[in-house]
């Protein structure tokens, strides 16, 4: 079964500042895909930064970036010089073949002024 | 349509009464999914359409949900009997091609339906 685990219900950082948000995933395909989602407080589900599994370099998406260790089966998230606006829930999603993705419980990530 | 677009927004309704929620993928996109939010959780799959074809729905709850895509594109996820279990946001999502989540295919959430059975 594939299951992911994000540990921290709740982070807070301050504005301008670099925050991580850890994510554990398990899985037995050889070929999958991560994925960070936020969810701002208009509930919308939008996509962040996505990493192939095959793939060695970690992704990169402006000031979002991530650490994927496939060997520890670990995708963090790091946000550098956090903004107003990055205030969201953050899901970590899991998806193999079937493209059913796996949610994690999401770290609400608070960005204070 | 630009975006996935679900109506309604917000549904309340009482327990036992039926309830239709409808997705609209984005135009020419293949594959639709249907996930449930409940609050302060992360969306749990439901099921999923390539074209008009149901190819899986291993996470219905049970047979009060069922859910359609006659033509290979609206969608009506409809839950009969409602209880108050079946509270929470209903959201669907779509993506351009059947493969895997990979280059051009990204999956694209709508605003979600929120439901709540009193």
């Amino acid at each position: 079964a594939q299951t992911v685990t994000q540990s921290q219900p709740e982070m807070s950082v301050q504005e301008a500042e670099t925050v991580t948000l850890s994510c554990t995933y398990d899985t037995s395909e050889n070929n999958y895909y991560l994925f960070w989602y936020k969810q701002p407080p208009s509930r919308q589900m939008i996509l962040v930064i996505r990493q192939e599994a095959y793939k060695q370099q970690n992704a990169t998406e402006n000031r979002f970036s991530v650490n994927f260790q496939k060997a520890a089966k670990s995708f963090s998230l790091k946000i550098s010089d956090s903004q107003l606006g990055d205030t969201a829930m953050y899901f970590c999603a899991l998806g193999g073949a079937t493209n059913k993705l796996i949610f994690g419980t999401g770290t609400l990530l608070a960005v204070q002024p | 349509g630009a975006g996935v677009s679900q109506s309604p927004r917000y549904k309340v309704t009482k327990r036992g009464q039926d309830v239709a929620l409808r997705c609209d993928p984005i135009s020419g996109h293949v594959s639709l999914y249907w996930y449930r939010q409940a609050l302060g959780q992360g969306p749990e799959f439901l099921t999923y359409f390539n074209y008009e074809a149901q190819q899986d729905k291993s996470g219905l709850p049970n047979d009060r949900f069922s859910a359609e895509r006659p033509e290979g594109s609206i969608s009506t996820l409809t839950i009969q009997r409602t209880e108050q279990r079946d509270s929470a946001m209903y959201r669907c999502a779509s993506s351009p091609s059947t493969g895997t989540l990979s280059g051009a295919n990204v999956l694209t959430f709508g605003a979600g339906s929120r439901l709540t059975v009193l």
